[in-house]
């Protein structure tokens, strides 16, 4: 079964301090990982997909990067709009399946 | 453009009364799911059409639940027989791809309590 393990549970830093947040996934052949961002009371925003290990995107003060086991959302700079709910998911190559597997995310306040 | 729209906003139903939460999604998109997210949780995968057909439903957690689709944009989550496990918020996603491993654009939710 896919599993999306996302760490840390919460994160909070000081505008300016860049750092990085953590999913580590379990698939039996990807199809895409995803990154989401989720404010309070809305529905997950889209950020990135990756394909394959080795590939990297980056939008703004954000940049994500994918390994075989594992994907980094890095914040350079943070400022505090970026305070939200980062949610990684991933999607398997399995017979037809269209299931998208979501973690559940990384709660990071940036503080002014 | 009008983005994803979920109504009602909010929904509170007795136990055991039905339920239908409704989706109206990006005008031509292909692609539409339904997601299901507990307070604290991620959203888990309830169900996805492909235009009108629904292609995969094995995240329906019971026959409780049915999703339909019907001409292949507006859809309809149906919940019979509510349950308190069945509080939660309920979201759309609809994509212009067939592709599903491409980029999502979600509703705001609809959230469910049951009492």
């Amino acid at each position: 079964e896919d599993q999306v393990t996302q760490s840390p549970e919460a994160l909070r830093l000081q505008e300016g301090e860049s750092s990085s947040l953590n999913c580590s996934y379990t698939v039996s052949g990807l199809r895409g990982l995803f990154w989401y961002r989720q404010d309070p009371g809305k529905g997950p925003e889209f950020l990135f997909t990756l394909y394959s290990a080795g590939e990297e995107k980056e939008k703004e003060r954000l940049k994500a990067t994918l390994t075989k086991k594992e994907s980094f959302l890095h914040i350079t700079a943070p400022k505090p709009e970026d305070s939200a709910t980062y949610l990684c998911a991933v999607q398997a190559h399995s017979g037809g399946y269209q299931k998208v597997t979501f973690g559940t995310g990384t709660k990071l306040q940036v503080i002014p | 453009g009008a983005g994803v729209s979920q109504s009602p906003r909010y929904k509170v139903a007795k136990r055991g009364q039905d339920v239908a939460l409704r989706c109206d999604p990006i005008s031509g998109h292909v692609s539409l799911f339904w997601y299901q997210q507990a307070l604290g949780q991620g959203p888990e995968f309830l169900t996805y059409f492909q235009n009108e057909a629904q292609l995969d439903k094995s995240g329906l957690p019971s026959d409780r639940f049915f999703a339909e689709r019907p001409e292949g944009s507006v859809s309809t989550l149906k919940i019979q027989r509510t349950q308190q496990e069945d509080s939660a918020v309920y979201l759309c996603a609809s994509s212009p791809s067939e592709q599903t491993n491409t980029e999502a654009f979600f509703g705001q939710g609809t959230r469910l309590t049951v009492v």
